[in-house]
């Protein structure tokens, strides 16, 4: 069975600082995707960063980057000059496939807090 | 603006009532899903529809229903059945071959 493994309930960072979000994630499919969404206290779910499994480059996006380590079964999320407004709830995902399709399943998630 | 629409954002409902969570998109997305969350944990998948009139069961579907009966609207309704409804339920939606979901701002039910 699919799994994802976030294991930092929270975090703290201080601002213009980097931080790394771990994601550990368990499947026997040959093709998936990973994902990571943020959470702000509204509660809307927001798309940050896609990897294909693949991909042999890690996904960027702006501050956010993957850092993909398929033998480890690994996809950090890290996050470049921390700013107070990425203080919210940081979620891995992972679908089988590699478009993001059908029951996509979630970690638990990291409260990830910035400090100015 | 696309985006996907809930409603309502705070939703009471006594035991034994069945009620009906809205959610509409404007983004002509094929794909439809419904997740709850509870505090602590990640989201889980109730139910996804891929095309109209169609529509899977996911991880945690006992209690609840959907349909599909236009491409913009997947409602769920959380039945008397459901033993523990008491949740925040996000909606999504994906076009094929786009990466990545577009969520909803959520419902949070409570059970009084």
């Amino acid at each position: 069975a699919q799994k994802i493994t976030q294991t930092q309930p929270g975090m703290f960072v201080q601002e213009k600082e980097a931080v790394t979000l771990d994601c550990t994630y368990d499947t026997s499919d040959q093709s998936y995707g990973l994902f990571w969404y943020k959470q702000p206290s509204s509660g809307e779910m927001i798309f940050l960063i896609y990897q294909g499994s693949y991909d042999e480059q890690n996904a960027t996006e702006g501050r956010y980057s993957l850092n993909f380590q398929k033998a480890r079964k690994s996809a950090n999320l890290v996050i470049s000059a921390s700013q107070l407004g990425d203080s919210a709830m940081y979620f891995c995902a992972m679908s089988p496939g590699e478009t993001g399709g059908f029951k996509t399943i979630f970690g638990a998630g990291t409260r990830l807090f910035v400090k100015a | 603006d696309g985006g996907i629409t809930q409603s309502p954002k705070y939703l009471f409902r006594k035991e034994g009532q069945n009620v009906t969570l809205s959610c509409e998109q404007n983004l002509n997305h094929d794909a439809m899903y419904w997740y709850r969350q509870d505090p602590g944990q990640g989201l889980r998948l109730i139910y996804y529809s891929q095309i109209v009139n169609d529509f899977q069961k996911g991880d945690i579907a006992e209690g609840y229903s959907v349909s599909r009966e236009k491409k913009e609207s997947f409602p769920l309704t959380v039945t008397s059945a459901q033993k523990n409804p008491t949740a925040f339920y996000l909606c999504a939606s994906s076009r094929q071959g786009v990466y990545g979901y577009t969520f909803g701002s959520g419902t949070r039910l409570t059970v009084v």
